[in-house]
């Protein structure tokens, strides 16, 4: 069965550069999450969209900011990164009705110098 | 505010025998859904079982089960026949009924299962 894909799968940047993350849901999934795991932590939500609308949003701090695109991927883009921002980035799809299941894609592991 | 409470930061078992992961949470909603992720060293997010709130009956998935109490708003993960491959962080997680809803995890229990 298709799975969530993420890309890159990792990302090296330096402070003040940015980066953008790109994602794609399962096939028929109409909305799109995007959680920031650091080191030991447990993931946190940053944002969702729905039928390519944003539905609601978490920690996520300014210089970041997303969208959904008409084919319902997705992109993180990040600005200004600095050292605290380096962590695993979580993109996951669900379909609406139902029971909300969230499955999750691989990640992009983020270092930044 | 919704929590998710993982009491036991770290676990371990011996191979074939059986492990329960305790969870907790806290909402004043009345339809949620419960989640058990499995995380392995990959850091890949896995899904093991999910549990809807306004059903009685504890979820199974093959060797994995919950067990679910509403009223003490517990939710409980057993494997039985735990194998090597279990090895990994599990995180319980709550996510209420809209269908765009976020999920909030706990914070993790490390289990290692021991050959």
């Amino acid at each position: 069965a298709a799975g969530v894909i993420q890309s890159p799968r990792h990302l090296i940047k330096e402070k003040r550069e940015t980066a953008t993350l790109k994602c794609y849901p399962i096939p028929r999934h109409d909305t799109v999450y995007w959680y920031q795991q650091g080191p030991g932590q447990d993931p946190q939500f940053l944002i969702s969209f729905y039928e390519k609308m944003q539905s609601d949003k978490g920690s996520i701090p300014d210089r970041f900011s997303a969208q959904q695109f008409s084919d319902y991927h997705s992109e993180l883009n990040m600005s200004s990164l600095e050292l605290g921002d380096s962590a695993l980035y979580f993109c996951a799809s669900s379909a609406s009705g139902g029971t909300p299941t969230q499955y999750f894609g691989p990640g992009t592991r983020l270092t930044v110098l | 505010a919704q929590t998710v409470t993982q009491s036991q930061p770290e676990m371990s078992v011996q191979e074939a025998e059986t492990v329960t992961l305790s969870c907790t949470y806290d909402t004043s909603e009345n339809n949620y859904y419960l989640f058990w992720y499995k995380q392995p060293p990959s850091r890949q997010m896995i899904l093991v079982i999910r549990q809807e709130a306004y059903k009685q009956q504890n979820a199974t998935e093959n060797r994995f089960s919950v067990n679910f109490q509403k009223a003490a708003k517990s939710f409980s993960l057993k494997i039985s026949d735990s194998q090597l491959g279990d090895t990994a962080m599990y995180f319980c997680a709550w996510n209420y009924g809209g269908s765009q809803g976020n999920l909030i995890f706990g914070k993790g229990t490390k289990l290692s299962v021991k050959p």
